[in-house]
């Protein structure tokens, strides 16, 4: 069965620009978890939805933002891009509320902000 | 808040011996942990979780954790060391308290594992 699929793989923006980063979780899962790597800060989390829901978030700008449609795919939102957020973005989906059986992770988007 | 602490940044192992990642963690209620590991330019792949039953769990890739509440830990295990299992290890946990509030889990800062022939 398919993994989680996030798309683009690769995106290099400008300051001040605004992406969209897309997450498509396992077919059947309905969380969906966003988190961000950098060298300095580590794995962060962004925010989590369920059930179209934004049920936690982390501590970001509200710069960042996501939604979560219908089908379970999910979408974040960066605005005013700066040079701090060159990061890897992951997404992760689980079955069920409590990810009582795990977290699976995609491949991640690599924004380059010049 | 819930934390975890992965004090090594890096472990060198030579082949064919055990190796042993490090990890401790601090949540208030019942900890679900975690370990992922991960290749150069991938995301991260599940190795092995415990939620809740036996303290060793046993994972993918031969790799194995033993769960230890008294002093809080759940360090990543493996017998015998490949080169291919080079990598970055992540240890992370969940308060299993919370049953509505949402995922969300605690990352360590990672362990580069190097293992040599």
């Amino acid at each position: 069965k398919a993994g989680v699929t996030q798309t683009p793989r690769y995106l290099i923006k400008t300051r001040g620009q605004q992406v969209t980063l897309s997450c498509s979780p396992i077919s059947g899962h309905r969380s969906v978890s966003w988190y961000q790597q950098t060298p300095g800060q580590g794995l962060q989390f962004l925010f989590e939805y369920f059930s179209e829901t934004q049920r936690n978030k982390g501590n970001f700008p509200g710069r960042f933002s996501g939604r979560q449609f219908s089908n379970s795919r999910s979408e974040m939102n960066v605005s005013t891009l700066e040079l701090g957020d060159s990061a890897l973005y992951l997404c992760a989906s689980s079955l069920d509320a409590v990810a009582n059986y795990g977290y699976t992770f995609g491949s991640g988007t690599r924004l380059t902000v010049v | 808040a819930q934390s975890v602490a992965q004090p090594e940044d890096q472990v060198n192992v030579a082949e064919g011996n055990p190796l042993t990642v490090k990890c401790t963690y601090s949540v208030s209620g019942n900890p679900y942990l975690f370990w992922y590991v991960q290749y150069p330019n991938r995301g991260l792949q599940f190795l092995l979780k415990y939620i809740t039953g036996d303290n060793l769990v046993k994972g993918s890739y031969g790799f194995e954790a033993e769960f230890n509440k008294s002093q809080t830990s759940f360090h990543l295990k493996k017998p015998s060391a490949l080169v291919s299992d080079s990598a970055l290890y992540f240890c992370a946990v969940r308060d299993g308290r919370i049953t509505g509030g949402g995922n969300k889990l605690t990352f360590g800062t990672g362990t580069q594992l190097k293992v040599e022939l």
